[in-house]
């Protein structure tokens, strides 16, 4: 069963320019999650979709980060304009569904320096 | 609020066994993970607990108690690719995960 995968790995930009990520999730799982994690830290939740609905995106930062799963498959994240603090590794994560029990299964992430 | 704490660092030595601890406190609970990360990878999944005791997995185990908000992870004969981040996560509702800072092990010949 092929993974989650995601695009491209790495990223370095300036900041004020814009960057986006793509992520496939494992087929059949409904459910997709973007985080970011920064350095030494846990993985932060920005967006989860259930299908091409978004579930949750409090902690996203609506004036710079967009996210869209138009055919509830692929998922597209996206950072206009990019600060310094952006800087940090986006993971992308998949599940079944939503029930609490659910493994998420994490894509090997974009590492975005901004400079 | 939500708090999941973690020791941010430990060394063991190849062969013994180790203990991470991670205590939470979160808005609902609906069960913990631990997931391991290798440097620059993503994380896997390690153990799921919802209920008090203890699942064992192999040479990992995980052990829940809920009236406490404390989990732990033990890895018993350490292996050097054990060295990693281990990360400790809370779902509260809806499948959100929390997650701690993460304990970063370093295993020792």
């Amino acid at each position: 069963e092929a993974g989650v995968a995601q695009s491209p790995r790495y990223k370095i930009i300036e900041k004020r320019q814009s960057v986006a990520f793509w992520c496939n999730p494992i087929s059949g799982h409904a459910t997709l999650y973007w985080y970011q994690q920064i350095l030494g830290q846990g993985p932060k939740l920005l967006i989860q979709f259930q299908n091409n609905g978004v579930v949750d995106d409090s902690q996203l930062p609506k004036d710079r980060f967009s996210a869209e799963r138009l055919k509830g498959v692929d998922s597209t994240l996206k950072i206009q304009p990019a600060k310094l603090e952006d800087s940090a590794v986006y993971l992308c994560a998949s599940s079944l569904g939503t029930d609490h029990q659910e493994t998420q299964y994490f894509g090997p992430g974009t590492r975005l320096l901004v400079l | 609020g939500q708090n999941i704490d973690q020791p941010t660092e430990m060394t063991a030595t190849e062969g013994a066994i180790v203990q991470i601890n991670c205590t939470y406190q979160t808005s609902g609970f609906n069960g913990l993970f631990w997931y391991q990360q290798h440097a620059g990878e993503a994380p896997t999944f390690l153990s799921y607990n919802v209920l008090d005791g203890l699942e064992e997995k192999g040479r990992f185990s995980s052990f829940l108690s809920r009236s406490k908000g404390y989990s732990y992870l033990l890895l018993k004969e350490l292996q050097m690719k054990d060295s990693a981040s281990y990360l400790c996560a809370v779902s509260n509702q809806g499948g959100k995960l929390i997650f701690g800072q993460g304990t970063e092990l370093s295993v020792k010949p």
